[in-house]
């Protein structure tokens, strides 16, 4: 089976710097994505990592190192919009392949503070 | 804009009811598409992968006579949840990957809110 952890919550300020991190154990890897939720809406992706290393996506990031099966989802100066839920989530492996659907994590609600 | 339309948004009926969903790829072919349940402050749950012209695979635990699923053309998957209860309270969200490649993104339509009283 797969599963993935991360924090269930985090509170910071507007302006300051975030980072969510995501653990995952895996029979197979085809790469660490990172969507956003939120209340009341549907997830929206963010980014993806295949291979080890840092993404940048303007004031989003996300961060890959398969030898430690970790990944990290880095925020940089927060705004009060950003103040949701955020996923890692895994593609399902069976039998050697990618099945296609995704296996999240619990989510990491985010409070923006003034 | 949206690459995946899901109709309707939210929805309240009867217990004993059924109440189906509409989830469209716009704009390209979904072969493939996945339906996920959200219950409050928890995560998406796979509960079926739709496929077209084909029986769909249902997650363990998800009574596929109880949620119907057709996937009657490459553009349209829906989901019938029969004699709703209040536990099939949810938020039903549909979704489908643009591109076949690993690292294509999987959209998600804008989500069922279904309330059964």
């Amino acid at each position: 089976g797969q599963s993935l952890e991360q924090p269930s919550e985090v509170t910071a300020v507007e302006g300051a710097i975030v980072q969510i991190n995501c653990t995952y154990q895996t029979s197979g890897f085809y790469g660490l994505s990172w969507y956003q939720q939120h209340d009341g809406g549907a997830p929206t992706f963010l980014s993806y990592n295949a291979l080890d290393g840092l993404e940048e996506t303007g004031r989003f990031s996300s961060f890959l190192s398969r030898s430690d099966s970790y990944g990290y989802l880095l925020l940089q100066e927060l705004q009060m919009k950003d103040s949701a839920s955020y996923f890692c989530a895994v593609r399902e492996s069976k039998n050697g392949g990618s099945q296609g659907n995704l296996i999240f994590g619990k989510g990491t609600k985010l409070s923006v503070k003034p | 804009g949206a690459v995946v339309s899901q109709h309707p948004s939210w929805v309240i009926c009867k217990s004993g009811t059924s109440v189906k969903i509409e989830c469209r790829s716009l704009d390209f072919q979904a072969t493939t598409m996945f339906w996920y349940r959200q219950f409050p402050k928890q995560s998406l749950m796979l509960m079926a992968t739709s496929n077209e012209g084909s029986k769909a695979t249902y997650e363990q635990g998800v009574e596929k006579d109880k949620f119907l699923i057709n996937h009657a053309s490459l553009t349209l998957s829906t989901l019938t949840v029969t004699s709703a209860h209040p536990e099939d309270s949810s938020f039903y969200i549909c979704s489908a990957f643009t591109g076949q490649l690993n690292n294509s993104p999987l959209h998600f339509g804008n989500g069922t809110r279904l309330t059964v009283t």
